[in-house]
């Protein structure tokens, strides 16, 4: 078993649709949470990072960390084309230590 | 958010040959910077972490012989890749931490480095 697991897709959405990527992981360690969001030949780039559980909100994007579960979410309001990207959840049990990243999710927001 | 370069983006040589890229933080300090390499569709898989003054710690299975990490100063690592064959063709990614102005060690990515050895 992985210690992250995210569903790798590809998931296609309508424009303006709610986007909903998850990631599980099994080590209780982890206490630090980022979503990246990576363009084809670029580099990760950092959208959201928390460090507790519950909620973080930055513009569209909505961070959710249930600490008691295991179990990350990333929620896109009002998705867009500019959107589409592969979206990649990473866990680290200490500040500034390596990353543990999930697959990643192909998103592709439709026109 | 803070800037990390990576110098080149992209380079092609010939089998045999040693390539070197740059990771730099342009706006802040980091003791500790973390290379990645990743593959066509895949995530990233951590190779080795840089830090500064000391020898690179590398993840298991990567040859610390083949990829020479040195870590100079707080803003510069490179990443050598010595004798390089096509199956190290690759996307190779640094990053580093920023615990500067109040920061709790977001992790910032360069922009990579897509070597193809022919």
């Amino acid at each position: 078993q992985k210690e992250v697991e995210q569903d790798p897709g590809p998931l296609s959405v309508p424009e303006g649709a709610i986007v909903s990527l998850n990631c599980t992981y099994s080590n209780s360690a982890f206490q630090y949470f980022m979503w990246y969001r990576q363009y084809s030949r670029k580099g990760p780039e950092l959208l959201m990072y928390t460090y507790s559980s519950g909620n973080k909100e930055d513009g569209r994007f909505t961070a959710q960390v249930d600490k008691s579960s295991k179990y990350i979410s990333l929620f896109i309001r009002d998705s867009q084309p500019s959107d589409s990207a592969t979206y990649l959840c990473a866990m680290n049990d200490n500040q500034g230590g390596k990353l543990i990243f999930g697959q990643g999710t192909e998103l592709s927001v439709k026109p | 958010g803070a800037v990390v370069s990576q110098h080149p983006s992209r380079v092609i040589c010939k089998s045999g040959t040693s390539v070197k890229i740059e990771c730099r933080s342009l706006d802040f300090q980091a003791t500790t910077m973390f290379w990645y390499r990743q593959f066509p569709k895949q995530s990233l898989m951590l190779m080795a972490t840089s830090n500064e003054g000391s020898k690179a710690t590398y993840e298991q299975g990567v040859e610390k012989d083949k990829f020479l990490i040195n870590h100079a100063s707080l803003t510069l690592s490179t990443l050598t890749v010595t004798s390089a064959h096509p199956e190290d063709s690759s996307f190779y990614i640094c990053s580093a931490p920023d615990f500067g102005g109040g920061t709790t060690g977001e992790l910032f990515f360069g922009e990579g480095s897509r070597l193809t050895v022919l």
